[in-house]
């Protein structure tokens, strides 16, 4: 299995900061990479696409890039509601579609 | 617009079966790979599996020997059960659209819902 690692596992920041989380595969995946943001009782949150689609309706102070083994998501400006978890994802070649451990955006 | 709606019971007894159903609307469930993935308290996101609307399936193997998942087309749902689950079955289980079309990527969740596996 394509084995996905984050850093940092958790992060503090005050709003308007500009955040990077880094994502990184044990195999080479291309562009086949995509970022989710997790808030508890809510339903899961498709950010980014192969690693630098931003999805529909998505604010674009999100932005992500990499590829190959390498990516990075990053928040231009951090606003309250941007407080949350963000997982990387796989989805190269055949399942399974791995996740990362997860970064746990925490309000300084 | 496509909505995921989740039912099942939240609680089940060690080595029962755990039974979670999954209602698309919005939508027909006959296009698209829908997923079950599942996340552990303070844990990670695990992926479980899919099917296609046609019934092929593809399950992660730490997970194989134990998991189904069906589909029943005519009622646009679809199903997940895990056989002789014990307190690592615990956990955040979610419904997922995963689209293979151009995204390669789960873009429709459910909200999810909270199994524990407790006597």
């Amino acid at each position: 299995d394509n084995q996905m690692t984050q850093s940092p596992s958790s992060l503090s920041a005050s709003v308007g900061d500009r955040v990077t989380i880094t994502c990184r595969a044990s195999q080479s995946i291309s562009t086949y990479l995509n970022w989710y943001q997790l808030k508890p009782g809510k339903a899961p949150k498709l950010l980014i696409y192969a690693a630098s689609s931003l999805q529909r309706g998505v604010p674009s102070r999100f932005s992500g890039s990499g590829s190959g083994t390498d990516f990075t998501l990053t928040i231009s400006s951090l606003q309250p509601e941007d407080f949350a978890t963000y997982y990387c994802q796989q989805s190269y070649s055949t399942p399974p579609y791995t996740f990362g451990q997860g970064t746990k955006l925490e309000i300084k | 617009q496509v909505l995921l709606q989740e039912s099942g019971p939240g609680l089940v007894k060690p080595s029962e079966t755990l039974s979670l159903t999954c209602t698309v609307s919005g939508g027909s469930i006959s296009s698209s790979y829908w997923s079950w993935i599942r996340q552990p308290p303070g844990k990670g996101l695990e992926w479980i599996g899919y099917i296609y609307y046609s019934g092929s399936t593809n399950y992660n193997l730490s997970l194989q020997s134990r998991v189904t998942i069906s589909v029943d087309t005519s009622k646009n749902q679809f199903s997940l059960k895990v056989n002789s689950v014990t307190a690592a079955d615990t956990a955040v289980y979610y419904c997922a659209r995963y689209d293979s079309s151009g995204f390669y990527a789960f873009d429709i969740w459910d909200q999810g819902t909270m199994v524990t596996v407790s006597s």
